[in-house]
């Protein structure tokens, strides 16, 4: 499988579980993302992982967990969400960190939503 | 904090209409993407400008990039339903050492 593939596509979950969000990417990428893609909101960037090191937490609440295990593979580990949390979460993964040369491949995202 | 402005925000034609949608920005981009996403889908990218003044083409898209660096715009000749979708504009900044979304410009080209 080719791309970058996340899993599940959908989750619903209440505000007191335990879950994670799944990246796969084999492209032979340095660098992966989460962003967090709200209604009406630009793109916010999440965390920034480049050769499984993290570079960069936007100042992002720690209910938010990321796992970097290797360069193929991204979590995110999620708990005591708040409905405001509901989003669509993005992963993506660049040849440089920034993107900036050949730009970012994306999944298809996993539509998050808190109860 | 670098910021990318995109307008209009939503844009509704009929097919074969051509249309213009711009980002701009006060900083300088060492290089700009543009990506188009549709519903349910991740963003998927269209082109990378690198040198200002350029201009690239896929197919009936026309990509140009300032020529200090600091915006850019996309024209669709003659428009069709299968353009619908957010486009969304991304410059990387090697001081910065990040990319910055804009927040989109929302097409729909109706039959």
């Amino acid at each position: 499988e080719t791309g970058v593939t996340q899993t599940p596509r959908h989750l619903v979950m209440g505000m007191t579980n335990k879950k994670s969000l799944k990246c796969e990417q084999h492209l032979g990428h340095n660098a992966m993302y989460w962003y967090k893609q709200s209604a009406k909101k630009p793109l916010e960037l999440m965390f920034v992982y480049s050769l499984e090191e993290r570079v960069e937490n936007n100042s992002v609440p720690s209910r938010f967990s990321p796992e970097c295990p290797n360069s193929s593979h991204l979590f995110l580990h999620l708990h005591t969400l708040q409905p405001e949390d509901s989003a669509l979460y993005l992963c993506a993964s660049s040849q440089d960190p920034m993107g900036s040369s050949y730009g970012y491949t994306f999944g298809s995202g996993t539509r998050l939503t808190v109860v | 904090t670098q910021l990318l402005e995109q307008s209009p925000q939503f844009l509704s034609i009929q097919e074969g209409e051509n249309l213009t949608v711009y980002c701009n920005s006060s900083s300088v981009f060492s290089s700009l993407q543009w990506y188009r996403q549709e519903p349910g889908e991740g963003p998927v990218l269209l082109v990378t400008v690198v040198t200002g003044g350029e201009v690239k083409k896929l197919k009936r898209l026309t990509f140009q990039f300032g020529d200090a660096r600091k915006d850019s715009s996309l024209h669709i000749t003659a428009a069709q339903p299968g353009d619908t979708g957010l486009y969304l504009c991304a410059g990387a900044n090697t001081n910065a050492g990040k990319s910055t979304f804009g927040d989109g410009t929302t097409l729909t080209v109706k039959p």
